[in-house]
């Protein structure tokens, strides 16, 4: 299983884009990256998947160098309601894989 | 709208006393998922359903049992709760096979006294 390694935390203020990467260095072949977001007290939400180059959707960009080692999840303009624990997975969906949470980032959105 | 649903919210119970907590989903989805999240820490897998094919993590503990009667519902039974299981259990559910991401549902929070 591809181990991730993210920021534990990162500041930032309303407005402003943020980026944050997830370090995947063991990343196999048909491995996907997935992005959860994660408020106080509620379950993790889907964000973004992919698995090269770039995918973009409402409310993120996702961003997969060439040799997959990396991602990195983009959040424009964030508000305050965008602070949360953002998790990167690796991994194959479905059973009999087992994908594991890694430490998350903390992302603290201030005014 | 399809989704996993889990009750109660909140749920506290006595050392020992034992406890379970339940978790619906309209997706009829595959797999269903059993994680605990403890405070500042990420999900942990528990165990899983594949169908009818229970999965167990091999660091799960005994005390920590689940029941998939149907595809719609998943328990999870905690025989004898002690003070350190205290946390978030959180269930989700995927198809299966294929490029897919987990659903979650909202979490039961354990508190035990």
């Amino acid at each position: 299983l591809a181990k991730t390694t993210q920021p534990i935390s990162m500041d930032s203020y309303e407005g402003q884009e943020v980026n944050i990467t997830c370090s995947h260095n063991n990343i196999a072949t048909n491995d996907y990256i997935t992005w959860y977001q994660q408020f106080p007290s509620q379950g993790p939400r889907f964000i973004i998947q992919g698995y090269k180059t770039k995918v973009t959707n409402e409310v993120a960009s996702l961003f997969i160098p060439a040799d997959r080692k990396s991602s990195t999840l983009s959040l424009p303009r964030v508000s305050l309601s965008d602070t949360a624990v953002y998790y990167c997975l690796v991994g194959v969906w479905g059973a009999g894989n087992m994908l594991t949470f890694g430490g998350g980032t903390r992302l603290m959105v201030k005014p | 709208d399809a989704m996993v649903i889990q009750n109660p919210r909140y749920q506290v119970t006595q050392f020992g006393k034992p406890v379970t907590l339940s978790c619906s989903q309209t997706l009829n989805h595959n797999v269903m998922y059993w994680y605990q999240q403890k405070s500042s820490q990420a999900p942990k897998l528990l165990f899983h359903y594949y169908d009818k094919d229970f999965n167990n993590e091999a660091d799960t503990p005994d005390n920590f049992q689940s029941r998939r009667p149907n595809t719609s519902f998943c328990f999870l039974d905690i025989r004898s709760p002690g003070l350190g299981d205290a946390a978030m259990y959180l269930c989700a559910t995927s198809t299966g096979p294929g490029v897919n991401g987990y659903t979650f549902g909202s979490g039961t929070r354990l508190t035990v006294v």
